[in-house]
């Protein structure tokens, strides 16, 4: 149990369409990063946030951005999705940016069709 | 660009045989190098942490090593169980962000 929650666990959308997915940090974590993990590779890193600020971006394009709120619960939106969004995002929580602990959500699937 | 690459991609042992498990990573410069476990379809679970001025760390039957000179890291798991069947992968930090590689998935055979 990492304390860090995301939902929806499993959601089908159709190509062109938006999604949101959600992230409940773990208590006293101020920092959330969320990477995206296609079938049969490693993690890739999409975004983090601390306190409400985008502090770095992975090579991803614009259609995905995201949002953390006074809570640090987490959002990330995906616009005009494609095939290759399919896959598992995984949410992340740490108590500051630069420490090494980091706790990792169940993850959201997410199929495109 | 930081790339990690894990040989074997996969990896069958009688359950009892230790295992070893290889990442290479090409940042010397790395904060820390992390091993995680994976299980079908979950999220990551952290195993074992080295900092870049640390050589090894151990955990239970899990030790880790990190030679920052050669890029390597290696996770030895003694005496292997039907338990350990499952992905593991190393991750490579730097200031904020984790770069992984693809993973050795493992499956002990009871």
């Amino acid at each position: 149990e990492t304390g860090v929650t995301q939902s929806p666990t499993h959601l089908i959308k159709t190509r062109g369409q938006q999604v949101t997915l959600r992230c409940s940090s773990q208590s006293g974590h101020n920092t959330v990063s969320w990477y995206q993990q296609a079938l049969g590779q490693g993690p890739q890193f999409i975004f983090q946030y601390y306190r409400e600020e985008e502090n770095g971006r992975g090579n991803f394009p614009p259609r995905f951005s995201g949002l953390q709120f006074p809570n640090y619960s987490s959002e990330l939106n995906v616009n005009a999705l494609e095939l290759d969004d399919s896959a598992l995002y995984l949410c992340a929580s740490s108590p500051g940016v630069a420490g090494n602990t980091i706790y990792f959500g169940e993850g959201s699937w997410l199929t495109v069709v | 660009k930081q790339e990690v690459t894990q040989i074997p991609a996969a990896l069958s042992v009688p359950e009892g045989e230790n295992l070893v498990l290889n990442c290479s990573f090409t940042d010397s410069a790395i904060y820390n190098l992390q091993w995680f476990r994976q299980d079908p379809g979950k999220g990551l679970t952290s195993l074992l942490l080295i900092q870049s001025s640390q050589r090894e760390q151990t955990s239970g039957r899990l030790n880790a090593s990190l030679d920052k000179s050669s890029g390597r890291s290696t996770l030895y798991i003694a005496a292997s169980q039907p338990g350990d069947s499952a992905t593991y992968l190393c991750a490579q930090k730097d200031d904020y962000k984790l770069s992984f590689g693809a993973g050795t998935t493992v499956t002990v055979r009871a």
